[in-house]
C-alpha cells in the first residue's frame, strides 16, 4: 500500500541544524519531495529528490534517500527563525495518478 | 507571473448550504487537485482531474462535488452531504504524473471554510 510517515514535532535552536525524517513504503516511487506550509499558506516546494539518487544538497538543505529502508531526510543547517512551518514529505511515481503526501512535521525554531 | 489563485480566503457556510470554492491556474497545467487539511494532519485528496472534461475521486470525495470543464478552472464544491466540512481547502496543479517527469506541485494559497 502507499504511506508515507513523518513524526510530527520538531523543536531546535536557533543556529543548530533541524533533521525531519520521513519513510515510505512504496519501493517504486519515483520523485521524492519537501514541501514547506507557513501558517494559513499553501504548500511550497522546496526540494525534490529523483529515486535513483542519494543525496541532493541545495543551499541550507540536504536531502538523504536510503532506498534500501525507504527512508527520506531533509536537514536544515543553521536552522533559522524563519524556518519555522511545518514541512511535508511526499512521493510520486511514474505512471501513477497521485501525489501521497505526509502528515507533516511541524518545526518549531527556539530564538 | 503563473500561479494558482484560489478565492476567497475565507469563506463561512450556513449549516445545509451548499458553496463552491474557485481556483483557476495559469501554468498550463493538465492535472489538477483538492486537498482538504484538518489540524495536526496531513493532506487528504477528495478529487483529481488529469485532463480536460475527466476527474476521478480521491480518498474523500464524498460530499463532494467538481467539474473540469476548462484547463484553467476547477472548481469544489461542499455540498450539504458533507458533514464535517469546516476546514482548510487546498488546491493544486501539476503536469499530469503519467509522463514520468518531475511533477512538482503547485499549491494555492487555501480557502478556510467554516460552518456556523
Amino acid at each position: 500500500g502507499e504511506d508515507v510517515e513523518q513524526s510530527l514535532f520538531l523543536s531546535v535552536r536557533e543556529g543548530d541544524s533541524s533533521v525531519i525524517n520521513c519513510t515510505y513504503t512504496d519501493s517504486s516511487s519515483t520523485y521524492l519531495y519537501w514541501y514547506k506550509q507557513e501558517p494559513g499558506a499553501g504548500l511550497q516546494l522546496l526540494t525534490y529528490i529523483f529515486s535513483n539518487m542519494d543525496m541532493k544538497q541545495d543551499q541550507r538543505l540536504t536531502v538523504l534517500l536510503n532506498k534500501k529502508d525507504k527512508h527520506l531526510s531533509l536537514r536544515i543547517a543553521d536552522t533559522q527563525t524563519g524556518d519555522s512551518a511545518i514541512y511535508f514529505c511526499a512521493e510520486s511515481k511514474a505512471g501513477g495518478f497521485k501525489t501521497i503526501f505526509g502528515a507533516g512535521t511541524r518545526l518549531f525554531v527556539k530564538a | 507571473d503563473g500561479g494558482i489563485t484560489q478565492s476567497p480566503k475565507y469563506l463561512f457556510r450556513k449549516e445545509g448550504q451548499n458553496v463552491t470554492l474557485s481556483c483557476e491556474q495559469n501554468l498550463n497545467h493538465d492535472a489538477m487537485y483538492w486537498y482538504r487539511q484538518d489540524p495536526g494532519q496531513g493532506l487528504r485528496l477528495i478529487y483529481y482531474s488529469q485532463i480536460v472534461n475527466d476527474f476521478q475521486k480521491g480518498d474523500i470525495a464524498e460530499g463532494y462535488s467538481v467539474s473540469r470543464e476548462k484547463k484553467e478552472s476547477f472548481p469544489l464544491t461542499v455540498t450539504s452531504a458533507q458533514k464535517n466540512p469546516t476546514a482548510f481547502y487546498l488546491c493544486a496543479s501539476s503536469i499530469p504524473l503519467r509522463t514520468g517527469r518531475n511533477t512538482e506541485a503547485f499549491f494555492g494559497q487555501g480557502t478556510r471554510l467554516t460552518v456556523v
